[in-house]
């Protein structure tokens, strides 16, 4: 089972700035399934992006994710208040069939 | 566009079988595949289940021998059943189209707490 790490558990960042969030792999993954998701308080997850650097449809393109292998990033430009959410990577596994999320990370705007 | 809607008890019993619906909109549930995910209160995201359009599953593997995951197409649902559940059952409870190893939308959640 690939266990997926994100850093940091907590981020604080003002309105404008850029936020880099990581996510790493035990064991390497396949660009083509490491996505990312914004979960905001009391809402259900959102995808934002897949395949490591494509944007779900409607994702603004201040959201970037970038990497390979077992390091991942997600970049958010040009910071918004509404960006405060917690942000999960995931990865799935084809041998055996499995997914599996990170621990997330929180994001705050200051 | 796509839309699911998860319902279920809200309470549960220890050793008791848990049952959840998830009710999708705007496409056939044979035209896709689907999966169970949930979210203890507080904590991080974790795969239940995954049911292909043919119907096969697959499941995690901490949660195989409680887990049963189905399609009803009659009334385009997925369903969860979760048996001899305990309190670290208790999570709200998200069903998700799979699409590429991708879950996309997602429905809004239902919480099932499990208490005597």
């Amino acid at each position: 089972e690939i266990v997926l790490t994100q850093s940091p558990g907590t981020l604080s960042v003002s309105p404008g700035e850029r936020a880099t969030l990581s996510c790493r792999a035990s064991q390497t993954v396949s660009s083509s399934y490491l996505a990312w998701y914004q979960q905001k308080p009391g809402q259900a997850p959102r995808l934002l992006i897949y395949g490591a650097s494509s944007r779900a449809t409607g994702i603004p393109d201040r959201f970037s994710g970038s990497g390979s292998g077992t390091d991942f990033t997600l970049t958010i430009s040009r910071l918004e208040p509404e960006d405060s959410a917690v942000y999960h990577c995931q990865e799935y596994d084809t041998t055996p069939s499995m997914y599996s999320f990170g621990q997330g990370t929180k994001l705050e705007i200051k | 566009q796509v839309q699911l809607q998860e319902s279920g008890p809200g309470l549960g019993k220890p050793s008791e079988t848990l049952s959840l619906i998830c009710t999708v909109s705007g496409v056939s549930i044979t035209d896709y595949s689907w999966s169970w995910i949930r979210q203890p209160p507080g904590k991080g995201l974790e795969w239940i289940a995954f049911v292909y359009y043919s119907g096969r599953t697959d499941y995690n593997p901490s949660l195989t021998s409680r887990a049963t995951i189905s399609l009803d197409t009659s009334k385009n649902q997925l369903s969860l059943r979760l048996s001899s559940v305990t309190a670290a059952d208790t999570a709200v409870y998200y069903c998700a189209r799979a699409l590429f190893g991708r879950f996309d939308p997602w429905g809004q959640g239902t919480l099932v707490t499990v208490s005597s």
